[in-house]
């Protein structure tokens, strides 16, 4: 079974704190997510990488930077917390996918609760 | 842009019926639909997967319809289970920006009462 670890279950800051967040994946996957889920506005995308080193911009991804040193490592940045940062992080991560046609069935990680105080 | 509804509030159900889930969506063919199970606190968990030449998929309990006329898909639990409690989230794919993105609804919760 794919294993997506996340580095903390809970985790409380103060605002203008640079904040990371963890995430390592065991199954080898070339497309690691992170997403954040709010109540009533679902998990929307914050940032995608498809590869080591390379990343790109999802739906929200202001306020935030990402790292992909190693393929089965994604860490999310918080470059300077907000309160309105405040929210439960998901990273996920899938195979590549090589057409429209393929499956992109996501792993999912069990998240962690981010308090911005 | 692509949009896809989930009922907001919870289905409440008694323990034995059949839960039925909703998932619309609009602006968007859609090449498949995945059903992923979330409980509180955890991650989603993939479920079930049904393409869009497929009318109906099945697994133990679980039943997945797709109906493409009226952008539509369909999640029913049979003899639900107070375990079967959690939210349920449907997602398309390929996503909005390419395929190798989900786009994921809200979710629905799901509540089976005994």
């Amino acid at each position: 079974d794919v294993k997506v670890t996340q580095s903390s279950r809970y985790l409380v800051k103060r605002t203008g704190e640079k904040v990371f967040l963890e995430c390592v994946q065991d199954m080898d996957h070339e497309n690691m997510f992170w997403y954040r889920q709010d109540p009533g506005l679902g998990l929307r995308l914050i940032y995608f990488s498809y590869d080591v080193k390379m990343k790109e911009k999802g739906d929200i991804p202001e306020g935030y930077s990402v790292s992909r040193e190693k393929k089965e490592r994604f860490s999310l940045i918080l470059e300077s917390a907000s309160t309105n940062q405040t929210s439960m992080y998901l990273c996920a991560s899938s195979l590549w996918v090589r057409s429209d046609r393929d499956l992109n069935l996501q792993h999912f990680g069990d998240g962690t609760r981010l308090s911005i105080l | 842009s692509q949009k896809i509804e989930q009922n907001s509030e919870a289905l409440n159900i008694q323990e034995g019926k059949t839960a039925t889930l909703t998932c619309n969506y609009t602006n968007y063919s859609p090449a498949y639909l995945q059903w992923y199970r979330q409980d509180p606190g955890r991650g989603p968990v993939f479920l079930l997967l049904i393409r869009e030449n497929e009318k109906e998929k099945r697994k133990e309990r679980l039943k997945v319809t797709f109906d493409t006329t009226l952008k539509q898909s369909l999640f029913h639990i049979t003899a639900s289970q107070p375990a079967d409690s959690a939210t349920y989230l449907c997602a398309l794919g390929p996503g909005s920006g390419g395929y190798q993105k989900v786009t994921f609804g809200t979710g629905t919760k799901l509540q089976v009462i005994p």
